[in-house]
């Protein structure tokens, strides 16, 4: 089965630093790769996703994610973080076998981002 | 956002009560997921429809169920709450391309 692991449970940065959140998967196939961000008191919003090609995919406000094959990881950046930026930030992964996936995400455990102003 | 609605969005309720919540969607999408949201858990993936009348079971589907008998609704039934099953459920569709899924605004169950 494939699991997904986030670094840091809780960061803590000021405006204007630069943010990365670690994500590694377990699974030996093919996978797509996904952030998603949840806003205090909303639903899940798609930041970016990887299928395939180039690996480092950008997505909404300024967010950007590499995805490195060999490390089993797609960690999240940003160069400067806002403060409206604060909120919850999930990797999730979904195999690619055969069809059979039907997308069902695994998701990791979340980091919370807070960022003071 | 693809048009995907949950209700209730709030409820609280006894243990040993059945509780059923309804996810409808205005997309035509093929694919529906019940999730739950714990803190330190993230989500996890209770059951899913992959087309009208055929569902299967996630990740943490023990003591729910889900039917679809249509392609716009997707409910989820606990079937006798407890208070292990107070959580965060989302609801999810996806539609041809299955790897992007959007999300419902989340229904908050609590089960006292």
């Amino acid at each position: 089965a494939q699991s997904v692991s986030q670094h840091n449970h809780h960061v803590i940065l000021s405006e204007a630093a630069s943010l990365e959140l670690g994500c590694n998967y377990s699974y030996g196939g093919t996978v797509n790769l996904f952030w998603y961000v949840q806003y205090p008191g909303q639903h899940l919003q798609l930041l970016l996703k990887y299928f395939s090609g180039d690996p480092l995919v950008k997505g909404i406000k300024g967010f950007e994610a590499e995805f490195i094959k060999s490390k089993f990881s797609f960690n999240l950046r940003k160069p400067s973080v806002q403060w409206s930026d604060t909120a919850e930030y999930f990797c999730a992964v979904t195999s690619v076998a055969g069809g059979t996936s039907y997308g069902k995400l695994t998701f990791g455990q979340g980091t919370i981002l807070t960022v003071h102003p | 956002d693809a048009g995907i609605t949950q209700s209730p969005r709030h409820k609280v309720t006894e243990t040993g009560t059945p509780v059923t919540l309804r996810c409808h969607q205005t997309e035509n999408h093929r694919y529906m997921y019940w999730y739950r949201q714990d803190p330190g858990h993230g989500l996890r993936l209770i059951h899913y429809s992959y087309g009208v009348k055929d569902t299967d079971k996630g990740e943490v589907s023990d003591g729910y169920s889900v039917s679809r008998s249509k392609t716009e609704d997707f409910l989820l039934t606990l079937e006798s709450a407890t208070s292990s099953q107070t959580s965060v459920y989302f609801c999810a569709t996806a539609g041809t391309d299955t790897y992007e899924q959007y999300f419902g605004p989340g229904t908050r169950l609590t089960v006292t």
